[in-house]
């Protein structure tokens, strides 16, 4: 009973790095989700995508790419990482719009 | 923009009473879901309670149940009989139609 898989779970990055952190589920939900989780704030959405081939831009996507080209799948890039993007990363999904959404456990990246 | 309101950082309980954490949004929708998720330590995202706009009646889970005033856009969570694995951070959020709007939280200590 899988759920929402994010990995990896911890990642150092060095200025100007890249890289994907990856997020799969196996509920077959059509909407998926990341959101980023700053000390002391609430989760902001970062991007998010209501099916396979859709993606749209949330409250913060500056530094971030995403693509889904399968409904399990939606993994979130980070080109030219920056100390800014220094957070917890959360993937969500939900079957719909009005369903609740299921998180993964997160991956904590830090950029020095 | 839509905005989510929890005003209250911090807040204590004794085991056994009863506590009300306070949210409010801002929306011009009239179709929309709210729901509070808790977050302990081990910063999985937990869905503790749900309610539909369009509802009357006040959702109810075991120990925990919302106060939803919709003219006020009020939506408070109250914890009866608190445990102390109650104890964890809790976000309120607001979904109008694709994805969570996150309040900051409101962080919960339950005391002995």
């Amino acid at each position: 009973n899988a759920g929402v898989t994010q990995t990896p779970k911890f990642r150092i990055l060095k200025i100007g790095q890249s890289m994907t952190l990856q997020c799969t589920q196996d509920m077959n939900h059509n909407y998926m989700y990341w959101y980023r989780q700053d000390p002391g704030m609430g989760l902001k959405l970062i991007y998010y995508s209501v099916g396979a081939g859709i993606t749209d831009k949330g409250e913060v996507p500056n530094g971030y790419n995403v693509s889904r080209s399968t409904t399990e799948d939606f993994p979130l890039r980070l080109e030219l990482a920056a100390p800014s993007q220094t957070s917890v990363y959360f993937c969500a999904s939900s079957y719909r719009g009005n369903t609740e959404a299921f998180f993964g456990q997160g991956t904590r990246l830090t950029v020095v | 923009a839509q905005t989510v309101t929890q005003s209250q950082p911090e807040m204590s309980v004794q085991e056994a009473e009863t506590v009300t954490l306070s949210c409010t949004y801002d929306t011009s929708e009239s179709d929309y879901y709210l729901f509070w998720y808790k977050q302990p330590p081990s910063r999985q995202m937990i869905l503790v309670i749900r309610q539909e706009a369009y509802k009357q009646q006040n959702a109810t889970e075991n120990r925990f149940s919302v106060n939803f005033q919709k003219a006020a856009k009020s939506f408070s969570l109250k914890i009866s009989d608190s445990q102390l694995g109650d104890a964890a951070m809790y976000f309120c959020a607001y979904r109008p139609k694709y994805a969570l709007n996150f309040g900051k939280g409101t962080s919960l200590l339950v005391t002995p």
